[in-house]
């Protein structure tokens, strides 16, 4: 266990459906990072939040969008869902204050049928 | 977009054998960190090293960093099955770098698929 949270694990949905995923970060990490990865794309940085407010932004679609939560868990919001958003989605979190690793979470396998 | 690519894209060896993988990158980086991805499973953290530092170790693991060539290698030592992953490099450019205190987003390669036979 490393110490983030992500569920559910596994989601199939149709298309043109609206789904969450939930991220809860390490104790003590600020930071949570959304990431996606397919097997074309490879992992793609989505978004990242510090401490409730947005800081990055990588290749995320309009139809996505994500927050962070007073108690800085995370969710993803993934709308008007497409066969192409099938994916492994994960969340990481780091600490701020220097380099360091992230810690990722075991991931949320999204089929989209 | 893809900042590192590694090299080979799938590597098979021995047990007990070494196993040398490169990554290169584009833009100044702040770090470059290391990380293993089982089958379908969530990636782990391996070893960073940062961009004023030309070499690091931990445990079988070694590290090198070459800035002017922006490239960096991955060294695992007497392999065992249990190695058997995908490994990715992955850099915080510059730029990304102590923006208000957090610490910026990785941008990973493509990843070296290692496969150690017993």
């Amino acid at each position: 266990d490393s110490g983030v949270t992500q569920t559910p694990k596994h989601l199939i949905t149709a298309t043109g459906q609206r789904v969450t995923l939930r991220c809860s970060p390490r104790s003590g990490d600020l930071s949570v990072y959304w990431y996606q990865q397919s097997l074309d794309q490879g992992l793609q940085f989505l978004i990242q939040y510090y401490n409730g407010e947005e800081r990055a932004k990588g290749n995320i679609l309009e139809r996505f969008s994500a927050q962070q939560f007073p108690d800085l868990h995370s969710e993803l919001n993934l709308s008007s869902l497409e066969l192409g958003d099938s994916a492994l989605y994960f969340c990481a979190s780091s600490v701020g204050g220097g380099p360091k690793g992230y810690t990722f979470g075991s991931g949320t396998r999204l089929t989209v049928v | 977009s893809q900042q590192g690519e590694e090299d080979p894209q799938a590597l098979s060896i021995q047990e007990g054998e070494n196993a040398t993988m490169n990554c290169s990158y584009k833009t100044s980086i702040n770090n470059l960190q290391w990380y293993r991805q089982n089958s379908g499973r969530g990636l782990v953290h391996l070893i960073l090293i940062r961009s004023n530092e030309r070499e690091k170790h931990s445990g079988r693991l070694r590290v090198t960093l070459d800035t002017s060539k922006k490239s960096s290698s991955l060294l695992i030592t007497a392999s065992r099955a249990a190695d058997t992953a995908s490994y990715f490099c992955a850099t915080v450019p510059k730029r990304n770098m102590n923006y208000g205190g957090s610490q910026g987003n990785l941008i990973f390669g493509k990843g070296t698929k290692l496969s150690v036979k017993p």
